[in-house]
């Protein structure tokens, strides 16, 4: 099936400092979505893109959606220990079904205070 | 508001044993419901998906079936559990008036011993 590559997939960074992740594929996609999972929890939707370029902000997170198509990025400035947890990008894929998604293997993110 | 809940959040089994696992929306009419299974490396599998009442379609062979009696029910089920079947079980609705974004519940921890 269908591949995202999502990199890095573990960063450790002091407080304060700003992260950037990313996640790309050899395929288009319509939709980019952006989840945060805490230890033991269910991923949490962060951002939602759905066209190419947009450029969206949840307070101190950042997305943006590939002028391609094949790509996304979330950026979080000035972490704090709380974003602690492992980011995923999803995708919809173009002429994939419209029911599902594609997942990123995830990036785990350590904060140290 | 929409919310989603899985029980029971915690399950220790022995192995040939049968099991079911359940999930539930509220707040929202016809959802896609959505089965994913979460082994320890964090990708996130999906297992079963379905858009309506009694329409199941599997994405993985296996020994786990899926079931959807009513509409804002989704119920995971086993006749006899492997060892291979530990991990983080996710149910997950979405929009049946289309919308791509998946929501997540908190998640089920199944130990099979």
């Amino acid at each position: 099936g269908q591949q995202l590559n999502q990199s890095p997939q573990s960063m450790f960074i002091q407080e304060g400092e700003d992260v950037s992740m990313n996640c790309t594929s050899s395929s288009i996609f319509n939709t980019w979505l952006w989840y945060k999972q805490d230890p033991g929890e269910g991923p949490v939707l962060l951002i939602a893109l759905y066209k190419a370029g947009e450029l969206t902000s949840n307070g101190r997170l950042t997305a943006q959606f590939g002028i391609t198509r094949k790509d996304s990025f979330l950026n979080i400035s000035a972490s704090i220990p709380s974003d602690v947890g492992i980011y995923f990008c999803a995708g919809q894929l173009k002429g994939g079904s419209n029911y599902k998604l594609t997942f990123g293997k995830g990036t785990l993110l350590t904060v140290n205070p | 508001s929409q919310t989603i809940h899985q029980w029971p959040a915690t399950l220790v089994q022995p192995v040939g044993s049968p099991l079911s696992l359940e999930c539930t929306v509220e707040g929202t009419s016809n959802p896609n419901l959505y089965w994913y299974r979460q082994a320890a490396g964090r990708g996130l599998q999906l297992l079963f998906y379905s858009v309506g009442i009694g329409q199941i379609s599997s994405e993985v062979p296996q020994n786990l079936s899926a079931s959807r009696p009513q509409d804002r029910q989704f119920i995971l089920s086993s006749k006899k559990l492997l060892l291979s079947d530990s991990g983080f079980y996710l149910c997950a609705w979405s929009s049946g008036q289309g919308g791509y974004e998946q929501y997540f519940g908190p998640g089920t921890r199944l130990t099979v011993t």
